[in-house]
């Protein structure tokens, strides 16, 4: 089975709906982390999560918000869906070294 | 602050042919560095990292990569590509928790090798 696994892995969506991404690690690290990747410009940090109780913004957290329910769960939500959003999402986890663990993605699509 | 450059967006090269992806860094402090691969519609896949010793690092796959300090480089090479090497390649680089913002990646915009027969 997968370390870190995201669900759904596409989705097609409507501007202004509200969309849940979510993320299940089994690595037992407590740090998580939310990406966007779009083309030519590499992944940008969303947010990310050193624990349960510690929620920091990345450099493009307008227009999303995160949500970690467990040491193993961190979910992404877009409130109110724009074009501009379509995007591949990651997520990852990571020791305390910084190496991180990806998940597989979600292909994002928003109309 | 971090920032990662690869100026290359795009390297093709014939198979059997050598190869080296260009990454420079900037930093204040001490840092780590990793290079991802991404093959075509997959997650990210750690190929190497430098976290402290030996400044040549030896990866998965064949490829290996070089800190150098005094350029602020960490290039990555392959003697010889396959066509099952095609895929986009991530810099990346993180403080170590240095700054007192965690220990964040922050990646470079990535090069597509591209292995040609």
């Amino acid at each position: 089975d997968a370390d870190v696994t995201q669900t759904p892995r596409n989705r097609i969506t409507k501007t202004g709906k509200r969309i849940m991404l979510e993320c299940s690690q089994t690595k037992g690290h407590d740090r998580m982390y939310w990406y966007r990747q779009d083309p030519g410009l590499g992944l940008r940090l969303i947010y990310y999560s050193f624990d349960v109780k510690d929620i920091n913004k990345g450099e493009i957290s307008d227009g999303y918000s995160v949500s970690r329910q467990a040491q193993a769960k961190f979910s992404l939500s877009l409130e109110s869906a724009i074009p501009n959003q379509t995007a591949l999402y990651f997520c990852a986890t990571s020791d305390s070294r910084g190496e991180q663990f990806f998940g597989p993605g979600t292909r994002l699509t928003v109309l | 602050a971090q920032s990662v450059t690869q100026l290359d967006s795009q390297v093709p090269v014939f198979e059997e042919a050598p190869v080296e992806l260009r990454c420079n860094y900037s930093s204040s402090v001490s840092v780590y560095l990793f290079w991802y691969v991404q093959y075509p519609n997959q997650g990210l896949q750690l190929l190497l990292k430098y976290l402290s010793g030996s400044t040549l690092v030896k990866g998965i796959n064949g490829f290996e990569a070089e800190f150098n300090k005094s350029q602020t480089s960490f290039h990555l090479r392959k003697p010889s590509v396959h066509i099952s090497d095609t895929a986009e390649y991530f810099c990346a680089v993180s403080d170590g928790g240095l700054t007192g913002g965690g220990n964040k990646l922050t990646f470079g915009t990535g090069t597509q090798l591209k292995v040609e027969l």
